[in-house]
């Protein structure tokens, strides 16, 4: 198994900011992902973050919004840019070892105002 | 594309009541399939899993078998406690070309136990 922590683990943030969150898994994995759970909703796959190459993003989700580096095997930051209140979500790092699981995050949670 | 619906919520339940959640999916190939559960203020944790038809997962009083033939994945527990009070998600895992993993969720649902 992998631990992940996160940090900050929530924000206020004003509109037209941006937000940094910083996600650091305790040993090497292969594979790292972020993901958005938008209040009352499940959880919705942002982007792979890829180490050493430029992250693979979901239908809907563009670099310039949610710009993604992933610069070893346990460290990821996804930027928010350009806040909106439609960004007030939870964001949630995770990481695969290879196999089919992956582990979760504590989670950011962000407010726009 | 992959799909996971979840049984309409919220739920409620005394104590020491059967819980069943119903989990059924949509997939090519053959699929992991699993359930996290997401306490109040935390992340998601795995809490159990199967990767081949007929396999059944389970962890702490929690059970769910992969059914192939009706492409489900139903969460049982014989006797909830107060502590299972949390949101339940099921998530199916499909291996995509190039070994790139993706997890598709459920919608979630969300159970309360009273006392």
């Amino acid at each position: 198994s992998a631990v992940i922590s996160q940090k900050p683990s929530r924000d206020i943030c004003q509109r037209g900011t941006s937000l940094t969150i910083q996600c650091q898994v305790d040993s090497q994995v292969t594979m790292m992902f972020w993901y958005r759970q938008q209040p009352g909703q499940s959880l919705t796959l942002i982007a792979t973050a890829n180490q050493g190459s430029e992250a693979t993003y979901e239908s809907g989700f563009v670099i310039d919004k949610f710009p993604i580096s992933r610069p070893n095997l346990t460290f990821s930051t996804l930027t928010v840019s350009n806040l909106s209140p439609e960004d007030s979500s939870i964001y949630l790092c995770s990481a695969g070892t290879g196999e089919d699981e992956q582990y979760f995050g504590p989670g950011t949670r962000l407010t726009v105002t | 594309g992959d799909s996971v619906t979840q049984m309409e919520g919220p739920v409620t339940l005394s104590e020491e009541a059967f819980l069943t959640i119903n989990c059924t999916y949509t997939a090519t190939g053959y699929p992991s399939l699993f359930w996290y559960v997401q306490y109040p203020g935390e992340g998601l944790q795995l809490l159990l899993k199967a990767t081949k038809a007929d396999d059944k997962g389970s962890n702490k009083g929690f059970e769910a078998t992969y059914r192939k033939e009706t492409t489900s994945f139903h969460l049982e527990k014989g006797s909830v406690q107060v502590s299972d009070s949390a949101v339940y998600f099921c998530a199916l895992f499909a291996s995509l070309t190039g070994a790139n993993s993706k997890l598709t969720f459920g919608k979630g649902i969300t159970l309360s136990v009273r006392p």
